[in-house]
């Protein structure tokens, strides 16, 4: 059974960093693409970054660019979200999904349950 | 920028069938694959259609995707539609720069 795990969420003030971690298991971790995805309370989706397999291939909405860093570590099955610089617009669930293929621009097929970014002073 | 436009909500009554439409803004939304993600009330999304009309084991057949060349658009049709069919429902595809892209999400209600 495909498990992904968030953790790392919670309260911090604007402009503070944060780093959000997506655990793991029941598939093979090194061999698809993998995402964060965020919704703003009562809001619809949002893409956030994606990474590819072996991360050769990054990409990140433009509302992050710059300010967040998407990183994968296949030997511990995690992947990670680094974000700076911290804004009450990045208030949002994050959720880690696992791709459908190796390269991460096609569809997610599985979706953690989450971890909850409140960005407040 | 690709947007994807979809309408803000549907209903119909129980055993009817509802379609719901995602209209691509610019270039071909036939140039990428299309997906569809189902998130009921309080709970985490869920795929239902991917690569236009694929779906993932256990998604019901009550289900079906299709891309409209013609209009530019992707369409998610919910056959005999049932009372647990009620949530939000967000097209999805990419950009030319590979960003993912979803639609507004369009509500569900099911009379």
């Amino acid at each position: 059974e495909v498990r992904l795990v968030e953790s790392g969420g919670g309260l911090i003030q604007p402009g503070r960093s944060l780093r959000l971690s997506c655990a793991a298991s029941g598939f093979t971790f090194d061999e698809y693409g993998m995402h964060w995805v965020r919704q703003a309370p009562g809001k619809g989706l949002e893409w956030v970054s994606g990474i590819s397999w072996k991360s050769r291939s990054i990409g990140y909405a433009d509302s992050v660019k710059g300010r967040f860093t998407i990183s994968r570590d296949n030997a511990k099955k995690s992947l990670d979200l680094q974000m700076n610089s911290l804004s009450t617009e990045d208030t949002a669930m994050y959720y880690c999904a696992k791709a459908h293929y190796g390269d991460y621009a096609n569809a997610f097929d599985f979706w953690g349950q989450g971890t909850m970014v409140t960005v407040s002073s | 920028n690709l947007m994807l436009t979809q309408p803000r909500s549907v209903s119909g009554s129980p055993g009817k069938t509802v379609t719901i439409s995602c209209t691509g803004s610019s270039g071909s939304i036939a140039s990428n694959y299309v997906q569809w993600y189902q998130q009921r009330p309080g709970t985490v999304p869920t795929t239902i259609i991917y690569e236009d009309s694929h779906r993932p084991s256990g998604v019901p057949d009550r289900f079906s995707g299709s891309i409209d060349r013609s209009s530019n658009s992707a369409s998610l049709t919910i056959s005999g539609l049932k009372t647990e069919d009620e949530a939000d429902y967000y097209c999805q595809s990419y950009d030319d720069s590979d960003h993912a892209v979803f639609g507004s999400g369009t509500k569900v209600t099911v009379l």
